[in-house]
C-alpha cells in the first residue's frame, strides 16, 4: 500500500500564482522528500526535510513537515510555465526497511 | 559528478520475449541501487533493490528479476515479457546513508505487445 497520498491529484493555476499539495502517510518517518518529473521523464530530487525538521526553503520551493499530523506540503511560488510537472512525495520509513515509498503524485499545469 | 545512465529509452516487445534492461551509475562507489515501475499517470512502486554486489531483495512477486554483476551496474531482466509488464520503469541509486535523496536515471518505457 502506499505510504504517501498526494493532495490533490490535479491542479491548474496561472502563471505567477502559487501552488500547494499535501502529502499524508501512515507511519512515522526518517525524512520525506519531494520529486518532480516532466512528461515522459525520471524524477528530480527537490527537496528532503528531515523528521525533526519542520520547514524547508530551497529557491520558489517550501517544504513544511508536520510529524503529529503526518502530514507535509509543498509550495510553489511565483509559479512558471516551466514548474508544470508531476509531483511526488516519497517517504523513507523504518518500517518500510529505510526504502522510498511513493505516493501517486499531484500533477500541475501552469497557464501561461 | 554523479551520473546514471539507464538504456534503452523505449522498447518494444511481443509477449514471451526475454527481457534486460540495464543501469549504470558512475562517480560513486557501492551506492544503493533500485528499479521502480510507473504505470501510466500513477505513483512509484518499487520491484527490486541492492544494497551490494549480488545481494538483491524483491519487493513484489512477478515476472521480473534483477541482478547486479559489479558495484554500479543494476540489470533488470525477464525469461518471458507478459502484457502486465508494460510500464515506465526506472533505476535509481543512493548512498547507504539516508541523508541525500535518490537520483533517477531516464527511464525505459516498455511496450509488450
Amino acid at each position: 500500500s502506499q505510504q504517501g497520498e498526494e493532495d490533490p491529484q490535479a491542479l491548474s493555476i496561472q502563471e505567477g500564482e502559487n501552488a500547494t499539495m499535501n502529502c499524508s502517510y501512515k507511519t512515522s518517518i526518517n525524512n520525506l522528500q519531494w520529486y518532480r518529473q516532466n512528461s515522459g521523464r525520471g524524477l528530480v530530487h527537490l527537496i528532503l526535510i528531515r523528521s525533526n525538521e519542520r520547514e524547508k526553503h530551497s529557491g520558489r520551493l517550501r517544504v513544511t513537515l508536520d510529524t503529529s499530523k503526518k502530514s507535509s506540503s509543498l509550495l510553489i511560488t511565483a509559479s512558471r510555465a516551466a514548474d508544470t510537472a508531476s509531483y511526488f512525495c516519497a517517504t523513507d520509513a523504518r518500517a518500510a526497511g529505510n526504502k522510498l515509498t511513493f505516493g501517486g503524485g499531484t500533477r500541475v499545469l501552469v497557464k501561461p | 559528478s554523479q551520473t546514471i545512465h539507464q538504456w534503452p529509452a523505449t522498447l518494444v516487445q511481443p509477449v514471451g520475449s526475454p527481457l534486460s534492461l540495464e543501469c549504470t551509475v558512475e562517480g560513486t562507489s557501492n551506492p544503493n541501487l533500485y528499479w521502480y515501475r510507473q504505470a501510466a499517470g500513477r505513483g512509484l512502486q518499487l520491484l527490486f533493490y541492492s544494497v551490494g554486489i549480488g545481494q538483491i531483495s524483491s519487493e513484489v512477486p512477478q515476472n521480473l528479476s534483477a541482478s547486479r554483476p559489479q558495484d554500479r551496474q543494476f540489470i533488470l531482466s525477464s525469461k518471458k515479457l507478459l502484457l502486465s509488464d508494460s510500464g515506465f520503469y526506472l533505476c535509481a541509486w543512493t548512498t547507504g546513508t539516508g541523508h541525500y535523496g535518490y537520483t533517477f536515471g531516464s527511464g525505459t518505457r516498455l511496450t509488450v505487445v
